[in-house]
């Protein structure tokens, strides 16, 4: 089974601080995003990556940035945490699509509730 | 906005009976996901169903997809207890490539022993 870990379940950040979320994938996918989820708003893209060292900004990228060093690994970064980036944050990775379906299943992490107070 | 809206937003519905959560869709899309998320947990992938087909099924669950009405319908037979979770559609955008899905709001189902 696949499995993609979040470091964190639960993070709590004061206003200002960098605040770094990794996410590791275990089974060699090259698409991996972050997602944040929130009551109301369901599940917006941040930001994706379609191999190592290459992002692509989402919907919603702006007071975040990511990082891809290595295939299995990446990283969500705010730059100075804002209370309105209190939310929980999801990391899912896939295989790219191919020729027929054009997309690939996405594999979650558990997620990570963060709260800046 | 919101590419996949599902309806309804909750729904109750005792241990046993069916339940039927509907996603709508704006645009031409690829193909379809049908997601569930329990309490608290990532997003679990269900079912996918290609533009190009009709109906899926599998296991207690049946999707739907009518293109020319831009719409899907989830369908959980017998339902039990452990199927309470929110339930989402994802689209892909027929002009965009990659592996890039919208996500709907969810239908919060609870099924009640």
């Amino acid at each position: 089974d696949v499995k993609v870990t979040q470091s964190s379940r639960y993070l709590v950040k004061r206003t200002g601080e960098k605040v770094f979320l990794e996410c590791v994938q275990d089974m060699d996918h090259e698409n991996m995003f972050w997602y944040r989820q929130d009551p109301g708003l369901g599940l917006r893209l941040i930001y994706f990556s379609y191999d190592v060292k290459m992002k692509e900004k989402g919907d919603i990228p702006e007071g975040y940035s990511v990082s891809r060093e290595k295939k299995e690994r990446f990283s969500l970064i705010l730059e100075s945490a804002s209370t309105n980036q209190t939310s929980m944050y999801l990391c899912a990775s896939s295989f790219p699509p191919d020729r027929s379906s054009y997309n690939s299943p996405l594999h979650f992490g558990n997620g990570t509730r963060l709260t800046v107070t | 906005s919101q590419q996949g809206e599902e309806d309804p937003q909750a729904l109750s519905i005792q241990e046993g009976e069916n339940a039927t959560m509907n996603c709508s869709y704006k645009t031409s899309i690829n193909n379809l996901q049908w997601y569930r998320q329990n309490s608290g947990r990532g997003l679990v992938h269900l079912i996918l169903i290609r533009s190009n087909e009709r109906e899926k099924h599998s296991g207690r669950l049946r999707v739907t997809l009518d293109t020319s009405k831009k719409s899907s319908s989830l369908l959980i037979t017998a339902s039990r207890a452990a199927d309470t979770a929110s339930y989402f559609c994802a689209t892909d955008f027929e002009e965009t490539s990659g592996s890039r899905l919208t996500f709907g709001e969810g239908t919060q189902l609870t099924v009640n022993p």
